[in-house]
């Protein structure tokens, strides 16, 4: 079982549209989350970070965790075209000198 | 600033061919790592380094050597190319400085090996 799973998509949505994108992880122990958004052909880059339990929101992305179910989510509000990446969740794990990265799902928004 | 850069940008092996693949970064960061990113199976670790002077094993090491030249240079080689590499390889950096390990990446290197 990996350690951070999530649906690779495609996940293909119109403009405008509330998007929902989901981890799973395995190890309770785990208390930093990451999304990095990776454009095609380009590195994957960080779009937030949270800690532990709850929401951080920074525009229109929303981040949250819930740790009773090992699941993590990333919520796009009023989504964009230039939205269209791949969306990978991460986390340092419980070493935190590497990252664990999920497989990623890849966002398509359509004008 | 920079950031990470990588070289060559493609390449083209076949099999049984060695190579080495570049990496440099300019903000000063201790860690640096090298990703290989198939389809369907995301960001695998090959090798990282914590500092320099220092190596380790990823999730995915065999068939790979690195080197940590210095402070801002991590190396990956192939020493006899396989099929099974064909992939595209990302190097980052880590700075140390953030509890979360903020990883910034390069453009990537597009191999195949034919």
């Amino acid at each position: 079982q990996k350690e951070v799973e999530q649906d690779p998509g495609p996940l293909s949505v119109p403009e405008g549209a509330i998007v929902s994108l989901n981890c799973t992880y395995s190890n309770s122990a785990f208390q930093y989350f990451m999304w990095y958004r990776q454009y095609s052909r380009k590195g994957p880059e960080l779009l937030m970070y949270t800690y532990s339990s709850g929401n951080k929101e920074d525009g229109r992305f929303t981040a949250q965790v819930d740790k009773s179910s090992k699941y993590i989510s990333l919520f796009i509000r009023d989504s964009q075209p230039s939205d269209s990446a791949t969306y990978l969740c991460a986390s340092p794990g419980t070493s935190y000198d590497k990252v664990i990265f999920g497989p990623g799902t890849s966002l398509s928004v359509i004008p | 600033n920079a950031g990470v850069t990588q070289t060559p940008k493609f390449q083209v092996l076949k099999t049984g061919q060695s190579m080495t693949l570049q990496c440099a970064q300019d903000m000063n960061h201790n860690s640096m790592y090298w990703y290989r990113q198939d389809p369907g199976m995301g960001l695998r670790l090959i090798y990282y380094s914590a500092s320099e002077g220092t190596t380790d094993k990823g999730e995915v090491p065999n068939g790979y050597n690195v080197s940590r030249l210095n402070k801002r240079e991590f190396s990956l080689r192939l020493e006899s190319a396989a099929p099974s590499q064909t992939s595209v390889y990302f190097c980052a950096s880590s700075g140390g400085d953030r509890v979360y390990n903020e990883q910034f990446f390069g453009p990537g290197t597009r191999l195949t090996v034919l």
